[in-house]
C-alpha cells in the first residue's frame, strides 16, 4: 500500500535536547511538507521541499531543521532553540509543489517534559 | 493574504441528524477548496475537493459546493453516524500562476461529536 509513515507516534523529550521525527513516503512524490498542529488551531507550515536536496522555510521555521537527502524521506529535527515544541507534528507529500492536493501521515505527538 | 474561516465547534449531533459545517474564504482568483477530516489521534485525510466555481465535491455521503458569489464551501451530510465523529478542516490552495501546494491555508477546524 502506498502512503506516508511517521515514527514514532509518541515522543517525549527533556528540555534542552534535540529530537528527530521521521517521515517516509512511497508515493513517489517530489514535494514534502512538515506542519505543526496545536489544540484548536489550524495547521502551520514549518518547512517544505519540492525536490531532493532542496527545502524552504515555511511560516514557523525557527527552532526547526530538515534535510532531504532521499526522495522518500524528509526528517524534521526539533532543536533546543524551539521555545514551545510540545505539539502534534504532521508530515505530508504531494506529486509536485504545484499539485493542489496533499496527502498526510498519521502524525507524531511530541511532549517536552 | 488568503484565509479560511470555519464555524467554531464543538458541534454535537444525534445519529441520523443533518450536518452543516460552514466555511468561508478570502483569496484572490479561483482557489481550489478542500475538506479534510482528522479522526482522533490520526493525521488528516482528504475528504473532498472542488477546483472551480459551482463544482460539487462529494465523498462518503458528504457534499460541499464551491460558491464563488458567497466565497463559501459549506460541508453537509444528510444523516451522520457515530463513526463521523472527528475534526473537520476546510482549506484552500491558490491557483494563480506560480502558486503551489505549499500555500495551502487551513481553517482552525470544527470538532464534530455524534452521539447514538
Amino acid at each position: 500500500d502506498g502512503g506516508i509513515t511517521q515514527s514514532p507516534k509518541y515522543l517525549f523529550r527533556k528540555e534542552g535536547q534535540n529530537v528527530t521525527l521521521s517521515c517516509e513516503q512511497n508515493l513517489n512524490h517530489d514535494a514534502m511538507y512538515w506542519y505543526r498542529q496545536d489544540p484548536g488551531q489550524g495547521l502551520r507550515l514549518i518547512y517544505y521541499s519540492q525536490i531532493v536536496n532542496d527545502f524552504q522555510k515555511g511560516d514557523i521555521a525557527e527552532g526547526y531543521s530538515v534535510s532531504r537527502e532521499k526522495k522518500e524521506s524528509f526528517p524534521l529535527t526539533v532543536t533546543s532553540a524551539q521555545k514551545n515544541p510540545t505539539a502534534f507534528y504532521l508530515c505530508a507529500s504531494s506529486d509536485s509543489l504545484a499539485a493542489d492536493t496533499q496527502y498526510f501521515g498519521p502524525g507524531t505527538r511530541l511532549t517536552v517534559l | 493574504g488568503n484565509s479560511v474561516t470555519q464555524m467554531e465547534g464543538p458541534v454535537t449531533l444525534s445519529e441520523e441528524a443533518f450536518l452543516t459545517i460552514n466555511c468561508t474564504y478570502t483569496a484572490t482568483g479561483y482557489p481550489s477548496l478542500f475538506w479534510y477530516v482528522q479522526y482522533p489521534g490520526e493525521g488528516l485525510q482528504l475528504l473532498l475537493k472542488a477546483t472551480k466555481a459551482d463544482d460539487k465535491g462529494s465523498n462518503k455521503g458528504f457534499e460541499a459546493t464551491y460558491r464563488k458569489e458567497t466565497t463559501s464551501f459549506h460541508l453537509e451530510k444528510g444523516s451522520v453516524q457515530v463513526s463521523d465523529s472527528a475534526v473537520y478542516f476546510c482549506a484552500l490552495s491558490p491557483s494563480y500562476s506560480g502558486a503551489g501546494s505549499y500555500q495551502l491555508t487551513f481553517g482552525k477546524g470544527t470538532k464534530l461529536s455524534v452521539i447514538p
